[in-house]
């Protein structure tokens, strides 16, 4: 089956700093990449998310690169703010596209520090 | 739509007690999955419906674990008995297309 591989599990920066998060799928077959970001004693909630036919997306202060060849996907949020202190976790499921069968990574705690 | 319903939010019960997590999905959504949530594990997927019907339970740890969806609009996932080791968030989650919606999820202790 598939297996995402989440890196760095915690993450701190300053407000204003740009923050990182990388991850890495095994199945070539996966198609579908989002993003979820989970604050504190509350669901996870979608943020962003890119298909395989597309090698970045951006919404506002947040970026989505993806590298087929590589099996790697990272999320990029500029301009740090303490309301993107949480925990988010990437997925990647090989479900025709949809939300079928979501794998996710084991999270990053990002931590933005006034 | 007031989005995934989960009931209860919380849950404490002493250890062989049968446990019953209950979901309501979207309305229209097809899809409706169940995780668990851990500090140890993260987030692991335990069972997934399409159309109500199951389509892999690879991830349900143990015959102790059983989820059924009678219908469109209900789901149960039930743990009997259960054991200190089941404590975890439970999320139930439902998708048309591609976002997963998750519920506010049931903690669930076991003592």
């Amino acid at each position: 089956g598939e297996n995402v591989e989440q890196h760095p599990s915690t993450l701190s920066v300053q407000e204003g700093d740009s923050a990182v998060i990388k991850c890495t799928y095994s199945d070539s077959a996966s198609n579908y990449f989002p993003w979820y970001k989970q604050e504190l004693g509350k669901r996870p909630q979608l943020i962003i998310d890119i298909r395989s036919n597309v090698g970045e997306k951006k919404d506002q202060r947040i970026a989505v690169t993806l590298n087929k060849t590589a099996k790697h996907f990272s999320l990029h949020i500029t301009e740090t703010q303490p309301e993107d202190s949480a925990v988010y976790f990437c997925a990647a499921s090989i479900g025709g596209g949809t939300a079928s069968k979501l794998t996710f990574g084991t999270g990053t705690r990002l931590q933005v520090t006034l | 739509d007031a989005g995934v319903i989960q009931s209860p939010r919380h849950e404490v019960t002493e250890m062989g007690q049968e446990v019953t997590l209950r979901c309501k999905p979207i309305s229209g959504h097809d899809y409706l999955f169940w995780y668990r949530q851990t500090m140890m594990r993260g987030l692991e997927l335990l069972i997934y419906f399409n159309n109500n019907v199951p389509i892999d339970d690879s991830g349900m740890p143990e015959d102790r674990f059983s989820a059924k969806m009678p219908n469109a609009s209900f789901s149960t996932l039930k743990i009997q008995p259960s054991e200190p080791r089941d404590s975890a968030v439970y999320f139930c989650a439902s998708s048309w297309n591609t976002e997963a919606f998750f519920g506010q999820g049931t903690r669930l202790t076991v003592v």
